[in-house]
């Protein structure tokens, strides 16, 4: 199993410019999340999924859209980069589907910076 | 909303015992877990309580306190590979799984 994976690894982005990164996981599991990580501060989610075809908002969704078409998959878009979207972007699932916790497994992140 | 407070760094000897603290503010919560970040490195899942009390797997333990709204994770026999960052995170009972991360604590083990 290759657990978590996120395409790409890096990246850099003009202002104005729009990406899409790509999460996928092998594990069958339900909820799949979209985080970023900024020096000094922890991860904050930015959107999240209970199941296919569904997302829902985090706690810093503007700028960022998502899409869970398929259960292994989970994108996070941006439309119009800007610079304040320079981050550590981490992609995670969990089985869980009973809202009680379950260990999340995240992915080795992608690294964005927008000029 | 919840918000979790850890130190920003700890410092520690190899051999030595080390405390990470976590306090949060939260509306209601199944559980506490902790995570452990080493630099470029994705966070990796570590324990989990949702009982208050002591729950121990190895050299890494993790506590929780509901009525202290406090929790801890306690790393014994430290190893130069346990420099890292530690997050304490909660999983809100707001209908769907919502996980909120602190803000991290980095563990320096020193020789």
């Amino acid at each position: 199993n290759a657990g978590v994976t996120q395409t790409p690894k890096f990246r850099v982005l003009k202002t104005g410019q729009s990406m899409t990164l790509l999460c996928a996981q092998d594990m069958n599991h339900e909820y799949m999340y979209w985080y970023r990580q900024d020096p000094g501060m922890g991860l904050r989610l930015i959107h999240y999924s209970v199941g296919e075809g569904t997302t829902a908002k985090g706690e810093v969704p503007d700028g960022y859209n998502v899409s869970r078409l398929k259960k292994q998959n989970f994108l996070l878009g941006l439309e119009s980069a800007a610079p304040s979207q320079t981050s550590v972007y981490f992609c995670a699932s969990s089985y869980s589907t009973s809202g009680h916790t379950d260990t999340q497994y995240f992915g080795p992140g992608t690294r964005l910076t927008v000029l | 909303g919840q918000s979790l407070e850890q130190p920003s760094e700890v410092t520690a000897v190899e051999g030595a015992i080390v405390q990470i603290n976590c306090t949060y503010q939260t509306s209601g919560f199944y559980g506490l877990s902790w995570y452990q970040q080493h630099d470029g490195g994705a966070p990796t899942f570590l324990s989990y309580n949702a009982l208050d009390g002591l729950e121990e797997t190895g050299r890494f333990s993790s506590f929780l306190s509901r009525s202290d709204s406090y929790g801890y994770l306690l790393l014994q026999e430290l190893q130069m590979k346990d420099s890292a960052s530690y997050f304490c995170a909660v999983i809100g009972s707001g209908g769907y799984q919502k996980v909120t991360f602190g803000t991290g604590t980095k563990l320096q083990v020193i020789p």
